[in-house]
């Protein structure tokens, strides 16, 4: 089953707008998470990553955002660039599960001029 | 500096025959991971290794799957015999053991069964 959900498959925003990719997680033990981003025919790219002891990260144009109660994530970039195209994966790893990463399906994002 | 090397990039082969597929991990990581992404089941862990050793093969499909990991500088995922519901693309990828550090892939393997 799966522990990590992006429930959007994808996503078009305007060059220069805010982007908003969620991700859900249904295991409590979760306690580290990550963001990667992937081009076609490349390999995913790790973008920015939080622990379950903080409620946000930001990293330049990109901020997580975590909110244990719900089990949720987000990725916000801002102002969004054509360059961020791309599919953009949720991953979290369970301690208790060494370095294994649970990912989700991913969320496509357009961005358009 | 060289990140996750993969080969082949491609591969198209017929059901029922043997496929290699061949990482080399960044220099001085010291974990190594296998997964299989398909539409389907998204990007799922086969199975990975610390200094050479597996730790977690839970997420190998089935026999006709196995991993080695001869030394520090390089690791195989072999499928035999080959199955059409095998065609995926297989990433590798590594991590230094220092806490919480980022795993980097690889291009990744287009595998292709006829």
């Amino acid at each position: 089953d799966q522990q990590v959900k992006q429930n959007s498959p994808s996503l078009s925003v305007q060059e220069g707008r805010i982007s908003i990719l969620n991700c859900d997680y249904t295991n409590s033990m979760f306690d580290y998470f990550l963001w990667y981003k992937k081009y076609p025919a490349e390999g995913p790219t790790f973008l920015i990553s939080i622990s379950s002891i903080k409620d946000k990260n930001e990293d330049g144009r990109f901020t997580v955002f975590l909110n244990k109660s719900a089990k949720h994530l987000s990725l916000h970039i801002v102002p969004s660039q054509p360059g961020d195209s791309a599919v953009y994966f949720c991953a979290a790893n369970n301690p208790n599960s060494g370095y294994a990463l649970n990912f989700g399906k991913g969320t496509s994002l357009l961005v358009t001029p | 500096d060289a990140g996750v090397i993969q080969s082949p990039r491609h591969e198209v082969t017929e059901m029922g025959q043997e496929v290699t597929l061949r990482c080399k991990p960044i220099s001085g990581h010291d974990y190594l991971f296998w997964y299989r992404q398909t539409m389907m089941r998204g990007l799922e862990l086969l199975i990975y290794f610390n200094n050479n050793v597996p730790i977690d093969d839970s997420g190998m499909p089935e026999d006709r799957f196995s991993a080695k990991m001869p030394n520090a500088s390089f690791s195989t995922l072999k499928i035999q015999p080959s199955e059409p519901r095998d065609s995926a693309v297989y990433f590798c990828a590594s991590s230094s053991g220092r806490a919480r550090q980022p795993q980097h892939f690889g291009d990744g393997t287009r595998l292709s069964i006829l």
